[in-house]
């Protein structure tokens, strides 16, 4: 069946600091990959996607490519701000699996200033 | 444009006793969506609405669990009689076709005790 995988939390780093959180997939079919984001108080938002292999993703300053040899689709920020503090959900989707969502089960992020 | 709204936002019941969900999707949106995340675990699907018909409802848990979309509008998501492992948070998507991206609502916080 589907399945994602990302690195425990929580991770803190210092404002300005390189991110990198990992998300590795297991999946039936050639899935679309997502990352998804919810901001203290808030609702889940889309940050991301890629749909085919190879793709980039990218979106406030986030990126993240779709690597079908290594089955990943690791999260990347050059540079955090206090702002992204927030918990980070990767997730996959597949026709074959009646294009449900299938999430990781999340990575709390804390920035310091 | 309205979002995804769901109420109430926390919800706290002794076992034993029942709780009703609501989610109003994106007027316009045929698809609907439930979703949960348990004790800070992966976020898992529940069930899926086409309009008004459940079009996969093979996330549901038991049959404690009943959701109804009344009209093809709204959805309420009861809970009888509510277990301590229901517990969670209960999350709302809508999207206007079945591919195209889902937009979540802020989810309710539900605590059994």
């Amino acid at each position: 069946g589907n399945s994602v995988t990302q690195m425990e939390g929580p991770v803190t780093l210092s404002e300005e600091a390189f991110l990198t959180i990992n998300c590795t997939y297991t999946a039936t079919g050639y899935p679309s990959l997502f990352w998804y984001v919810q901001y203290p108080g808030e609702g889940l938002q889309l940050l991301l996607k890629a749909t085919k292999a190879d793709d980039k993703g990218s979106n406030k300053g986030f990126e993240a490519t779709y690597r079908k040899e290594t089955t990943s689709f690791h999260l990347e920020k050059g540079s955090v701000q206090v702002s992204d503090s927030a918990v980070y959900f990767c997730a996959l989707r597949t026709l074959e699996y009646g294009n449900k969502l299938v999430f990781g089960a999340g990575t709390i992020l804390r920035v310091k200033s | 444009e309205a979002g995804v709204t769901q109420f109430p936002s926390h919800s706290v019941i002794e076992k034993g006793q029942t709780v009703t969900l609501r989610c109003d999707p994106i007027s316009g949106h045929d698809n609907l969506y439930w979703y949960r995340r348990v004790m800070g675990k992966e976020i898992k699907f529940l069930l899926h609405f086409v309009k008004e018909s459940k079009q996969d409802e093979s996330g549901m848990p038991n049959n404690r669990f009943l959701a109804e979309r009344t009209g093809g509008t709204y959805s309420t998501l009861k809970v009888q009689p509510a277990e301590l492992e229901d517990s969670g948070v209960y999350f709302c998507a809508s999207s206007q076709v079945r591919v195209a991206e889902a937009f979540f609502g802020q989810g309710t916080r539900l605590t059994v005790v």
